[in-house]
């Protein structure tokens, strides 16, 4: 079965400050995607970027990066340049066929 | 396209009453998700479909709720005899063909 771990249920960043959220999985699959979601605060849940888990180079969406260590199953997030709209829950999802999510961190971004 | 669509946005109900919901999907999306999220947590799955076909259904999935897609368009899910422990958010998700979900904005259930 897959699981996907969070281990920072909240999280804080000073506004323009660089965080790092992260996200561990347990699969026996070797052909899967893994996903960041943001879901502000009473707002839809949209994508924030998106790994293969063939390719090796590490996602990037503009301020949001990922990395992606296969061998370890880790799947870090990291928002540089922090800014108040990034504050919302963020979910990690693994995905082969069925997505599985992650329990969530909720980061506020300080003034 | 504007996205996923979900109707309606907040349905408060008394215990023991059947519910409905509706999601429409972007339109050129094969795949339809269900899930259901309570407070604080992430998404649980529900069930999903491929065009028409119901392929999976998770546990959580009791036999009071159904799920259909009938024209592999517009998906429904409904629940009979609403229980408080159904009290959520439902959310519903589309995917095309790049193993990518995009969220309806959900309907939150009470029920009383």
């Amino acid at each position: 079965a897959q699981t996907v771990t969070q281990s920072q249920p909240e999280m804080s960043v000073q506004e323009a400050e660089t965080v790092t959220l992260s996200c561990t999985y347990d699969t026996s699959e070797n052909n899967y995607y893994l996903f960041w979601y943001k879901q502000p605060p009473s707002r839809q849940m949209i994508l924030v970027i998106r790994q293969e888990a063939y390719k090796q180079q590490n996602a990037t969406e503009n301020r949001f990066s990922v990395n992606f260590q296969k061998a370890a199953k880790s799947f870090s997030l990291k928002i540089s340049d922090s800014q108040l709209g990034d504050t919302a829950m963020y979910f990690c999802a693994f995905s082969s066929d069925q997505f599985y999510f992650g329990t969530g961190t909720s980061l506020t971004v300080i003034p | 396209d504007t996205g996923v669509s979900q109707d309606p946005r907040h349905k408060i109900t008394k215990r023991g009453q059947n519910v409905t919901f509706r999601c429409d999907p972007i339109s050129e999306h094969n795949r339809l998700y269900w899930y259901r999220q309570t407070l604080g947590q992430g998404p649980e799955f529900l069930t999903y479909f491929q065009n028409e076909a119901q392929l999976e259904k998770s546990r959580l999935l009791s036999d009071r709720f159904s799920a259909e897609r009938p024209k592999g368009s517009f998906s429904t899910l409904e629940i009979q005899r609403t229980e408080q422990g159904d009290s959520a958010m439902y959310l519903c998700a589309s995917s095309g063909s790049y193993n990518e979900q995009f969220f309806g904005p959900g309907t939150r259930l009470t029920v009383l």
